[in-house]
């Protein structure tokens, strides 16, 4: 079992939003700033789309938007485009002990 | 560019033990904490170590914690992970990653670990 929760599972029709949540504790995702977003196309590596918890590094576009409130991360995919479609994962920072955790993923269909 | 790129994986005996090497390339290794982070088949992702810029920290998951080993190299850009007592459970693609604000900016295109009889 993840040490995040995430839904295995979302969708949304091309130009449409869609949300995705992280759900921790506060030692995780509620104790710090530090929850990070990654896309995996099958066979690939991962590649960070939100750092900081909305931060998005050289090159990731602007549809993708992270934000956090309490316990919950979300990452929210506007303007859904095909090659969104890609398997989503979570990881917050977890504090000295555990240090990362990341979250059980969640597949992402753009029907 | 930056670059990570993974070796030493390959099939190998339950209980005995694998050596994997990260090279980099394309940015001050030294100044940056490093991670392993690793997939098993059809599974998710899973974090495994990370070592401090300097090699003076290092922390594990409790799966690999007391068996796995990490360390660096600063002088040849290299990041290893030594894995003892390898289980069928550590069968998985294991990837490097360069640190950022404890997510991983860069990763590597990883390697194959299966443990196997």
């Amino acid at each position: 079992q993840s040490a995040l929760t995430q839904p295995p599972s979302a969708s949304g029709s091309p130009g449409q939003s869609v949300t995705i949540s992280c759900t921790g504790t506060s030692s995780d995702v509620g104790g710090y700033n530090y929850v990070s977003w990654y896309q995996q196309h099958p066979g690939k590596a991962p590649k960070l789309m939100i750092y900081e918890v909305s931060k998005r590094p050289s090159g990731v576009p602007d549809r993708f938007f992270g934000s956090k409130s309490g316990n919950t991360a979300s990452l929210t995919v506007s303007g859904l485009q095909a090659d969104d479609e890609a398997d989503y994962y979570c990881s917050s920072y977890a504090g000295s002990n555990n240090h990362v955790v990341f979250g059980g993923g969640t597949k992402l269909t753009v029907l | 560019q930056v670059q990570l790129v993974e070796s030493g994986g390959g099939v190998v005996q339950p209980g005995r033990s694998l050596r994997l090497s990260c090279a980099a390339s394309g940015f001050t290794f030294s100044n940056y904490d490093m991670h392993w982070v690793r997939q098993a088949p059809g599974k998710g992702l899973e974090w495994v170590a990370v070592i401090s810029y300097d090699g003076n920290n290092k922390y594990y998951a409790d799966s690999v914690k007391g068996r796995f080993t990490i360390s660096r190299d600063n002088s040849k850009n290299t990041l290893f992970l030594q894995m003892n007592s390898l289980r069928a459970e550590d069968t998985a693609m294991y990837y490097c990653a360069k640190d950022r604000s404890y997510g991983m900016v860069v990763w590597g295109q990883g390697t194959t670990v299966t443990v196997s009889s």
